[in-house]
C-alpha cells in the first residue's frame, strides 16, 4: 500500500532553515508528484508546492518563493522540503502527499505530518 | 488568484443527511475534490473528479459540482463522520483549498 513516512519534529528560532523529508513506499517514486502542505493550529490547509520527483521539476506558491526548495533522491524515494529564514508564522504542521493526476491534480495520500516550531 | 469558499460550520443530526457547500467562480468547469480530516490526523481523499470516491471511502459519501457550486453530500451521517472537510481545485498550476467547514454530529 501506499506509505509516506515524514521526518520528526524540528524545533528552529528566527531566521534559521528547516528541512522535512518524505519517504515513498508502495509504488513508483517517480511516477507521481509530492506536494507539500501545510497547517498552522487551528488554521486550514496551505499548499505550498509541487516537485516532480522524476526529473526535479518544481512549482511554488508565490508566498513562498524565494525560500522554498523542494529536492528528492530517487535512490532512497525520499523527497525533501527545506524552508529558509523561518519565523513565528512559519510554525505549523507540514504534510508531503502525493499528487495523482484524477481529473486534475489531486492529492490521493498524505504522509502523517511533521510539527516544525519556530521559538526564540 | 482562485479563490474557494465554504461555510465554517455545518451541523446534522445522527443519521441525517449533510450537505458542504464550495463556491467558486465557474467552479462547475473544474474538477474538484474533497478531503476530510479528523482531528489530529492527516486529510484522507474521500471524493474526486466531482464525483468519485476512491476505494474504502463509504457509499454514504457523494458529490456534485455544477455551476458556480461543489457539493459533498452525506448520507446517513455517523458520529464518525465529525470532522473537518476541504474542497480542491487545480487552477493554473497550483492546488487551491477552500477554507474548510467544520461538520458537527449532535
Amino acid at each position: 500500500q501506499v506509505q509516506l513516512v515524514q521526518s520528526g519534529a524540528e524545533v528552529k528560532k528566527p531566521g534559521a532553515s528547516v528541512k522535512v523529508s518524505c519517504k515513498a513506499s508502495g509504488y513508483t517514486f517517480t511516477s507521481y508528484d509530492i506536494n507539500w502542505v501545510r497547517q498552522a493550529t487551528g488554521q486550514g490547509l496551505e499548499w505550498m508546492g509541487w516537485m516532480d520527483p522524476n526529473n526535479g521539476n518544481t512549482g511554488y506558491s508565490q508566498k513562498f518563493q524565494g525560500r522554498l526548495a523542494m529536492t528528492r533522491d530517487t535512490s532512497a524515494s525520499t523527497a525533501s522540503m527545506e524552508l529558509s529564514s523561518v519565523t513565528s508564522e512559519d510554525t505549523a504542521v507540514y504534510f508531503c502527499a502525493r499528487g495523482n493526476f484524477l481529473g486534475a491534480t489531486t492529492l490521493d495520500s498524505w504522509g502523517q505530518g511533521t510539527l516544525v516550531i519556530v521559538s526564540s | 488568484s482562485y479563490e474557494l469558499a465554504q461555510p465554517p460550520s455545518v451541523s446534522v443530526s445522527p443519521g441525517q443527511t449533510a450537505t458542504i457547500t464550495c463556491s467558486g467562480d465557474k467552479l462547475g468547469d473544474k474538477s474538484a475534490a474533497w478531503y476530510q480530516q479528523r482531528p489530529g490526523r492527516s486529510p484522507v481523499l474521500v471524493i474526486y473528479q466531482d464525483t468519485t470516491r476512491p476505494s474504502g471511502i463509504p457509499e454514504r459519501f457523494s458529490g456534485s459540482n455544477s455551476g458556480n457550486t461543489a457539493t459533498l453530500t452525506i448520507s446517513g451521517t455517523q458520529a464518525l463522520d465529525e470532522a473537518d472537510y476541504y474542497c480542491q481545485v487545480w487552477d493554473s498550476g497550483t492546488v487551491v483549498f477552500g477554507g474548510g467547514t467544520k461538520l458537527t454530529v449532535l
